[in-house]
């Protein structure tokens, strides 16, 4: 069974800050990808960026880099310069086993201006 | 790409009722998902159709709720006799089929489900 464990409720950051969300996963399948999502205050969920287990190189978008470390599972989620706009819930997801992603309970990120 | 799109936004209704929520994926997306969002939890898989096939549906889905994606266009989730515990924000998501379950998912905003 694949688990996701995001240990951090909530967080906050100062505008222009930098913050990173924490995420563990354990699965037994050696191939298979890491999500962080992000859910606005009563917006749709949207994809932030995706991580192949196979490949060493963390993944970037613009913004927002992931730390993944295959060894530790660990799989966090670095928010360069932040904007009031990333405030809401993060959510890591596991994809794995070929079964359907499996979510963390979240993490409720604020953006102080 | 008009987006994912659920209705209704919201729902109320009392114990023992029925309900129905629709969900219209993505045009050129053959998957589909339902999740389940209770407050403080991240979404629970439910099921998921390829085209009009149900491929897979979790051990949450108890045999009062139904799913069906006839012609693989829109889908329907059915919740009978509903109960307190079925409260929730529904989440349908559709993908592409290109990664399998890994294709990046693509959220409506939801049906938050209230019953009293």
């Amino acid at each position: 069974a694949q688990t996701v464990t995001q240990s951090q409720p909530e967080m906050s950051v100062q505008e222009a800050e930098t913050v990173t969300l924490s995420c563990t996963y354990d699965t037994s399948e050696n191939n298979y990808y890491l999500f962080w999502y992000k859910q606005p205050p009563s917006r749709q969920m949207i994809l932030v960026i995706r991580q192949e287990a196979y490949k060493q190189q963390n993944a970037t978008e613009n913004r927002f880099s992931v730390n993944f470390q295959k060894a530790a599972k660990s799989f966090s989620l670095k928010i360069s310069d932040s904007q009031l706009g990333d405030t809401a819930m993060y959510f890591c997801a596991l994809g794995a086993g070929n079964t359907p992603l499996v979510f963390g309970k979240g993490t409720r990120l604020s953006v102080i201006a | 790409d008009t987006g994912v799109s659920q209705n209704p936004r919201h729902k109320i209704t009392k114990r023992g009722q029925n309900v129905t929520f629709r969900c219209d994926p993505i045009s050129e997306h053959n998957r589909l998902y339902w999740y389940r969002q209770t407050l403080g939890q991240g979404p629970e898989f439910l099921t998921y159709f390829q085209n009009e096939a149900q491929l897979e549906k979790s051990r949450l889905l108890s045999d009062r709720f139904s799913a069906e994606r006839p012609k693989g266009s829109f889908s329907t989730l059915e919740i009978q006799r509903t109960e307190q515990g079925d409260s929730a924000m529904y989440l349908c998501a559709s993908s592409s089929s290109a990664l399998a379950h890994y294709s990046p998912l693509h959220f409506g905003n939801g049906t938050r489900l209230t019953v009293t």
